[in-house]
């Protein structure tokens, strides 16, 4: 069946260093891999996606990795932010419209 | 321009009472979708309606829940005779296309079931 997982749970990172938040999934089919962030008390929000026949996007501070052979996906943060405090979740779709959300890793920005 | 909203906020009922979850997409959405987010935990899909098309339940726990879309706009989730594993953020989220991937969400409603 379809899944998503984390490599971890928490995430501490300084304020102003990279992070790197790691997702593997296991649907070969998924046409679309996708990160959301999720502040406290608020619904998710969506940060970036890559199509299945690429390996790297970019967006403003965040590049998405996507590793096939591997199934693994990765999103990195630069320059890291206190307002980049929250629960990051991977998710993927394939055929049907529906979003398959993995737990989420906890990233804390220490001053 | 308004987002998602979602009511009521918080909803504390006894089990086996009946409620009533409401969604307001945000206009123009022709998908809308609910999800359940039990606490530290990932999403899980319930159900998705997109236009006049049948709506995918395959993502409903039980026969217990339920949703309709009236008018191609605002969705009720609803689930009778409540248990305490139905305890949880119930999400909805909207989104203007087919392709589903930038799904806008609501603030959810915390269910809790006594």
């Amino acid at each position: 069946g379809e899944s998503v997982g984390l490599h971890l749970p928490t995430l501490s990172v300084q304020e102003g260093d990279n992070s790197i938040i790691n997702c593997a999934y296991s649907n070969s089919a998924s046409d679309y891999f996708i990160w959301y962030k999720q502040e406290s008390g608020k619904g998710p929000q969506f940060i970036i996606d890559i199509r299945s026949n690429m390996d790297k996007r970019q967006g403003q501070r965040v590049t998405v990795l996507l590793n096939k052979t591997v199934k693994h996906l990765s999103l990195q943060i630069a320059a890291t932010q206190p307002g980049d405090s929250a629960v990051y979740f991977c998710a993927e779709k394939g055929g049907a419209q529906k979003l398959v959300f993995g737990q989420g890793t906890r990233l804390t920005i220490n001053p | 321009g308004a987002g998602v909203s979602q009511s009521p906020s918080n909803k504390v009922t006894e089990k086996g009472k009946d409620v009533e979850l409401r969604c307001d997409p945000i206009s123009g959405h022709t998908a809308l979708y609910w999800y359940r987010q039990s606490l530290g935990q990932g999403l899980e899909f319930l159900i998705y309606f997109q236009g006049n098309s049948a709506p995918d339940k395959s993502g409903l726990p039980s026969d217990r829940f339920s949703a309709e879309r009236t008018g191609g706009s605002v969705s009720t989730l609803t689930i009778q005779r409540t248990q305490q594993e139905d305890s949880a953020v119930y999400l909805c989220a909207s989104s203007p296309g087919t392709s589903g991937v930038e799904q806008y969400f609501g603030p959810g409603t915390r269910l809790t079931v006594t």
